[in-house]
C-alpha cells in the first residue's frame, strides 16, 4: 500500500528560528493535507493542497504540493513556543476521503 | 472549519469492562467517520471506517468483536471497546469528512487507561 515518509522525525530548535519538514510518496496523491497535533489532542487542519504545485500560506506556514504529486513540504517562519507539537502530512486519493498519515514530525522550540 | 466533538476525552476502566466513546459532528451530516488508534509517539492507525445505516469496514487486524462500532445517526458514531484489556490502553481518535471537501476533521481524541 501507499506510505507516506516524513522527515525530520524531530526537531529542536531556537525560537525565531524557520522550520522546514517535507512527506515523501511512494505513489501519487490528489490532495496533500498538514495537521498539528498538540498533546492529548486530535489533529487540527492547518492548510489543505489540491493541485500539483500549489503554494498555498497561512499565517507563518506555508506548504506546497509537489508538482510529481508524490510530496510535500511544510515551512514554518520564525517560529515562536506554542508552535511545539507533533506535525503530520496526510495524503488523500479522494477514496472515500482515506488519508494515509506521515510518521510525524515533533517539532519543540526553545524560547 | 467543520467541529467534530468526542468524548470522553479521558476515560480509566478496570480489566474486562466495556467502554463507549462517542463522536459527533456539529453542524454537519457525515455519512462516514473513521476512527484512528495512535500510540505514543507514533502516528495515527486507521481501525475502521463507520458507515451511517450500515456495517463498519475494519482494517486489516482489527478485531470487530473487540472494538464495536455503531453509526445510527448521520451526526453520531460511537465506539465501544469490549472486555477491555491492559492492552487496549491508548488513545482513540475520531474524525469525519466535511461536506463536499476531502478534509478530515479530528475529534479531540479519548485516552484510554485499562487498569
Amino acid at each position: 500500500g501507499q506510505q507516506l515518509n516524513q522527515s525530520p522525525q524531530s526537531m529542536f530548535i531556537q525560537e525565531g528560528e524557520d522550520v522546514s519538514m517535507n512527506c515523501t510518496s511512494s505513489s501519487i496523491f490528489n490532495t496533500w493535507l498538514w495537521y498539528k497535533q498538540e498533546p492529548g489532542e486530535g489533529p487540527v487542519l492547518l492548510i489543505a493542497l489540491y493541485k500539483a504545485g500549489e503554494l498555498t500560506s497561512n499565517g507563518r506556514l506555508t506548504a506546497q504540493f509537489g508538482i510529481t504529486r508524490k510530496d510535500s513540504f511544510l515551512n514554518i517562519s520564525a517560529s515562536i513556543p506554542s508552535d511545539v507539537g507533533i506535525y503530520f502530512c496526510a495524503g488523500s486519493n479522494n477514496a472515500g476521503n482515506m488519508l494515509t498519515f506521515g510518521g510525524g514530525t515533533r517539532l519543540m522550540v526553545k524560547p | 472549519g467543520a467541529v467534530v466533538s468526542q468524548h470522553p476525552s479521558r476515560v480509566i476502566c478496570k480489566s474486562g469492562t466495556s467502554v463507549k466513546i462517542e463522536c459527533r459532528s456539529l453542524d454537519f451530516q457525515a455519512t462516514t467517520m473513521f476512527w484512528y488508534r495512535q500510540f505514543p509517539k507514533k502516528s495515527l492507525m486507521l481501525m475502521a471506517t463507520s458507515n451511517e445505516g450500515s456495517k463498519a469496514t475494519y482494517e486489516q487486524g482489527v478485531e470487530k468483536d473487540k472494538f464495536l462500532i455503531n453509526h445510527a445517526s448521520l451526526t453520531l458514531s460511537t465506539l465501544t471497546v469490549t472486555s477491555a484489556h491492559p492492552e487496549d490502553s491508548s488513545f482513540y481518535i475520531c474524525s469525519a469528512p466535511g461536506q463536499g471537501s476531502e478534509k478530515l476533521f479530528f475529534g479531540s481524541g479519548t485516552q484510554l487507561s485499562v487498569l
